[in-house]
């Protein structure tokens, strides 16, 4: 099992408010994901980083945000939640191929959010 | 449009039974396959990775096969358990971009009855 970590593992809060979901790994992975899933759907990539202090967006607009100020952290941010947001996060960090594209993704439990 | 379809979208097997689950896809350039197992409320798991030129990957009582001709790869799972319910997701990757950028299945849900 793979040594990458997120909490709250479930989370339930009010619309408005800010709130961030942790996800950390322990194998010095360069590269780190996050990924929005909702039931019985493919997961959609919405940020992703090559490094500290590197961060791009992924291919699913998302009104979050999320930092790398150090290698093993990657903590993703909602200035103000709402329903829409009510999803399945996934973290992910990966250990390079022998050749592109062949990147090891390791995924972390997620954590399961709902916006009332 | 890179896609990738798996079917069948649910599946329910007795235990001790075989089964095998499709994925076709669109991705091109294309660089790997991979299967992952995703278990309720918990991170994929990586089961199989295949590249171009491989065509048939096992692992214990998974076994996965490419064509890369027909863009179609299956997995079957042999003498199923009661711990193989899940959901079975088919990744394809590119390596048109430096990210490799991955095509995501919506899966197979498989249960196994006792």
């Amino acid at each position: 099992e793979a040594d990458i970590y997120q909490t709250p593992r479930y989370l339930v809060i009010g619309t408005g408010k800010k709130i961030t979901l942790e996800c950390s790994q322990t194998m010095g992975h360069d590269k780190m994901y996050w990924y929005q899933q909702d039931p019985g759907m493919e997961l959609h990539l919405i940020h992703y980083s090559y490094g500290v202090n590197s961060t791009e967006k992924g291919d699913l607009s998302s009104e979050s945000t999320v930092s790398r100020i150090r290698t093993e952290h990657f903590p993703l941010t909602l200035e103000s939640a709402r329903p829409s947001h009510t999803s399945q996060y996934l973290c992910a960090s990966s250990e390079p191929g022998t050749s592109r594209g062949t990147d090891t993704q390791y995924f972390g439990p997620g954590t399961r959010l709902t916006v009332l | 449009k890179n896609q990738v379809e798996q079917s069948p979208q649910s599946l329910i097997i007795l235990e001790g039974k075989n089964c095998t689950l499709q994925c076709n896809y669109t991705v091109s350039p294309f660089s790997n396959l991979r299967w992952y197992k995703q278990d309720t409320g918990r991170g994929p798991v990586s089961l199989t990775i295949m590249t171009f030129s491989e065509n048939t990957k096992s692992n214990g009582r998974y076994t996965a096969t490419l064509d890369a001709d027909t863009k179609q790869s299956s997995l079957h799972i042999t003498a199923s358990q009661l711990s193989d319910s899940a959901s079975y997701i088919c990744v394809v990757s590119d390596r048109g971009s430096t990210l490799g950028r991955l095509y995501f299945g919506r899966g197979t849900q498989l249960t196994v009855w006792p």
